[in-house]
C-alpha cells in the first residue's frame, strides 16, 4: 500500500502570508494526487487533482505542483476563510490513501 | 443539485451489523464510481472502499476486507456499504463520495454529509 505523509502537521500564518503544505507518498504516484480543504464541521471539498489541476469554483490563491512522489500544495495569501484542515490523496492505485492532514491556523 | 444523503448509521455493539445507505440525486448516478470514506472522531480520513459504474471493479481498504460489502443499486440511484463484525475501531462519521469518473479511480468531487456509526458495549 502507497502510505502519505504531510508536513508540517499544522502551521500558523497571518493573513496575506504565502502558506506551503508538503505531501509525500511512500512511491511515485503518477501525478495522481488530489488536496482537499476540510473546515471545521464541515464536509471535505476538493481544491487540486491531477496534482496541480485547480477544481472548478476554488479560488486562484489555490495552486498545486510537484510530480513523483512530492508534492506541495500553496496558498499565496491567506486569507480567514482558508482556516481548515488541509488532506492529500493519492489515487494512482487502491487503497486510495490520504494523508494524516495539515491544520492551518490564522494568527 | 448534486446531492448525496447517506442514512443507516446507528449505534450498535462490537460484533454487531449495520447496512448504510447514500441516496444520489442530480446527476446521472450509474455514469460515475462511488466511494464510502470515513472520519473517526477527531482523526483524519479514511477510504474505505469504492465501486465502480457498472460494480464490475470493486476495491476495499485492509482495514476492512472480508467485513464491509459495498454495492449499489442504480435502477434506485443509491450506493450501500454492509459492515459486518463491527469493531469499536469502526466508530466514525462515514461518508458517501462520489467519484469524478466511472471507474472509481479518481478523485472524489461530490461528497455527503455523513452519517455516524458508533461501535460499542
Amino acid at each position: 500500500d502507497i502510505q502519505m505523509t504531510q508536513s508540517p502537521s499544522s502551521l500558523s500564518a497571518s493573513v496575506g502570508d504565502r502558506v506551503t503544505i508538503t505531501c509525500r507518498a511512500s512511491q511515485g504516484i503518477n501525478n495522481y494526487l488530489a488536496w482537499y480543504q476540510q473546515k471545521a464541521g464541515k464536509v471535505p471539498k476538493v481544491l487540486i487533482y491531477a496534482a496541480s489541476t485547480l477544481q472548478s469554483g476554488v479560488p486562484s490563491r489555490f495552486s498545486g505542483s510537484g510530480s513523483g512522489a512530492d508534492f506541495t500544495l500553496t496558498i499565496s495569501s491567506l486569507q480567514p476563510e482558508d482556516l481548515a484542515t488541509y488532506y492529500c490523496q493519492q489515487y494512482n492505485s487502491a487503497p486510495f490513501t490520504f494523508g494524516p492532514g495539515t491544520k492551518v491556523h490564522i494568527k | 443539485e448534486v446531492q448525496l444523503v447517506e442514512s443507516g448509521g446507528g449505534f450498535i455493539q462490537p460484533g454487531g451489523s449495520l447496512r448504510l445507505s447514500c441516496a444520489a440525486s442530480g446527476f446521472t448516478f450509474d455514469d460515475y464510481g462511488m466511494h464510502w470514506v470515513r472520519q473517526a472522531p477527531g482523526k483524519g480520513l479514511e477510504w474505505v472502499s469504492g465501486i465502480s459504474w457498472h460494480s464490475g471493479s470493486i476495491k476495499y481498504a485492509d482495514s476492512v476486507k472480508g467485513r464491509f460489502t459495498i454495492s449499489r443499486d442504480n435502477a434506485k440511484n443509491s450506493l450501500y456499504l454492509q459492515m459486518n463484525s463491527l469493531r469499536a475501531d469502526d466508530t466514525a462519521l462515514y461518508y458517501c463520495a462520489k467519484d469524478r469518473y466511472a471507474s472509481a479511480n479518481y478523485y472524489m468531487d461530490v461528497w455527503g454529509k455523513g452519517t455516524t456509526v458508533t461501535v460499542s458495549s
